[in-house]
């Protein structure tokens, strides 16, 4: 069993859906949650950061993580062509093992107009 | 402001041949990881440079070894290069060891082709 499992996908949704992406984890120690976004051939891009249980918002999207059931979310609403991308959830145990993160496979999104 | 800059973008390797992937990182950053991706697989971690020294490593093979330079850049050394390590290898850049070290900036990658 992988220690994130992320649904691959792919999805495809119309222009200004609200997306709904999701990891579940098994490592405990994770406190550090990330949401990247990768367009094709390019590295990932850090989109929402997260420490701990809770929900951050910044404009479209929103990042939820319930540690208590070892699972987080990424909320696109009104999703955009230009959204489409493969989205990674990223996360880390922090301490010691500052910067090692554990990725989830992606979800390959597409956003058509 | 530059970002996180990597060389070369492409990369063409017979097996059991040898191949170096060099990284600077983002401005104000002091820290460089690798991750290797495959295709259709999120990245996985290589290892982690600070201060010149491997802080870091994980699941990867003695094969696969590092190097950072006084000027925070880094280097990815693959030594007898096997067909499973065509990928996607990804340089990430981050500040210290603070909380702020999960954010990791990512380049955009060297993509390395083992035929």
């Amino acid at each position: 069993q992988k220690e994130v499992e992320q649904d691959p996908g792919p999805l495809s949704v119309p222009e200004g859906a609200i997306v709904s992406l999701n990891c579940t984890y098994s490592n405990s120690a994770f406190q550090y949650f990330m949401w990247y976004r990768q367009y094709s051939r390019k590295g990932p891009e850090l989109l929402m950061y997260t420490y701990s249980s809770g929900n951050k918002e910044d404009g479209r999207f929103t990042a939820q993580v319930d540690k208590s059931s070892k699972y987080i979310s990424l909320f696109i609403r009104d999703s955009q062509p230009s959204d489409s991308a493969t989205y990674l959830c990223a996360m880390s145990a922090g301490g010691t093992s500052y910067g090692k993160l554990t990725f989830g496979q992606g979800t390959i999104l597409t956003v058509h107009p | 402001d530059a970002g996180v800059t990597q060389s070369p973008t492409h990369l063409i390797k017979t097996r059991g041949q040898q191949v170096t992937l060099r990284c600077s990182p983002k401005s104000g950053h002091d820290t460089v990881s690798w991750y290797q991706q495959a295709l259709g697989q999120g990245p996985q971690f290589i290892f982690q440079y600070y201060e010149e020294e491997e802080r870091q490593r994980g699941n990867f093979p003695d094969r696969f070894s590092g190097h950072q330079f006084p000027n925070y850049s880094s280097e990815l050394n693959v030594n007898a290069l096997l067909l499973g390590d065509s990928a996607l290898y990804l340089c990430a850049s981050s500040l210290g060891f603070t909380g702020s070290n999960e954010k990791l900036f990512f380049g955009s990658g060297t993509q390395l082709s083992v035929l």
